[in-house]
């Protein structure tokens, strides 16, 4: 099983649509967890932080499930901007390091 | 406030050759993460120094090597390239070794 596990993509989506990724970790000593932003050929933007108790930074919430070692990122009346690769990311313990997905690519279409 | 800034931003190498990147963290920070993303997938990482000590190493053979200078900055070294360590290489800065924040890259083309 890999470490971290994204929806595969491509998600192809009119403007004002909601959609949803979700991925799954393994290792359940996971602390820390994440969505970072990726344009094409461009380093990765942290987006946001994810929290168990669930956070929201205007059109886009996170949510955590330990016990299903599961995260969610929604993102509401989606912009033509939002097009991008969404990276599910987990810290990997001890080192500090940073577990990434292999990426969600989203279109958003006129 | 500046980001984190990395040079070059391109290279194009031969292999056997060495290679040598940097990266200067953002200020205040104490912490550089080193990762490699070849195309289509996540970032994989490679190293982390905090306050110039190493505090991880992932699953990279012994051709690459890195350090942290007394300002924080990095060093990434590759030696004896192959075709296969093309790729993005990022540098990320932490106030200590939680939320990473990543600098524009180091594209590495190995020919």
């Amino acid at each position: 099983r890999k470490e971290v596990e994204q929806d595969p993509g491509p998600f192809n989506v009119p403007e004002g649509a909601t959609v949803a990724f979700n991925c799954t970790y393994s290792n359940s000593a996971s602390q820390s967890f994440f969505w970072y932003r990726q344009d094409c050929r461009k380093e990765p933007k942290l987006l946001m932080s994810v929290y168990s108790s669930g956070n929201e930074d205007g059109r886009f919430t996170a949510q955590l499930n330990r016990a299903s070692q599961y995260i969610s990122l929604l993102i509401r009346d989606s912009k033509l901007s939002d097009s991008a690769t969404y990276l599910c990311v987990v810290n990997g313990g001890s080192q500090g390091n940073l577990i990434f997905g292999k990426g969600t690519k989203l279109s958003v279409k006129p | 406030d500046a980001g984190v800034t990395q040079s070059p931003t391109h290279l194009i190498k031969t292999r056997g050759q060495q290679v040598t990147l940097r990266c200067s963290p953002i200020s205040g920070h104490k912490s550089v993460s080193w990762y490699q993303q070849v195309l289509g997938q996540g970032p994989q990482f490679i190293f982390q120094y905090y306050e110039k000590e190493e505090r991880g190493r992932g699953n990279f053979p012994d051709r690459f090597s890195a350090r942290q200078f007394p300002n924080y900055s990095s060093e990434l070294n590759v030696n004896a390239l192959l075709l296969g360590d093309s790729a993005l290489y990022l540098c990320a800065s932490s106030l200590y070794v939680d939320t990473q924040y990543f600098g524009p890259g180091t594209r590495l083309t190995v020919l």
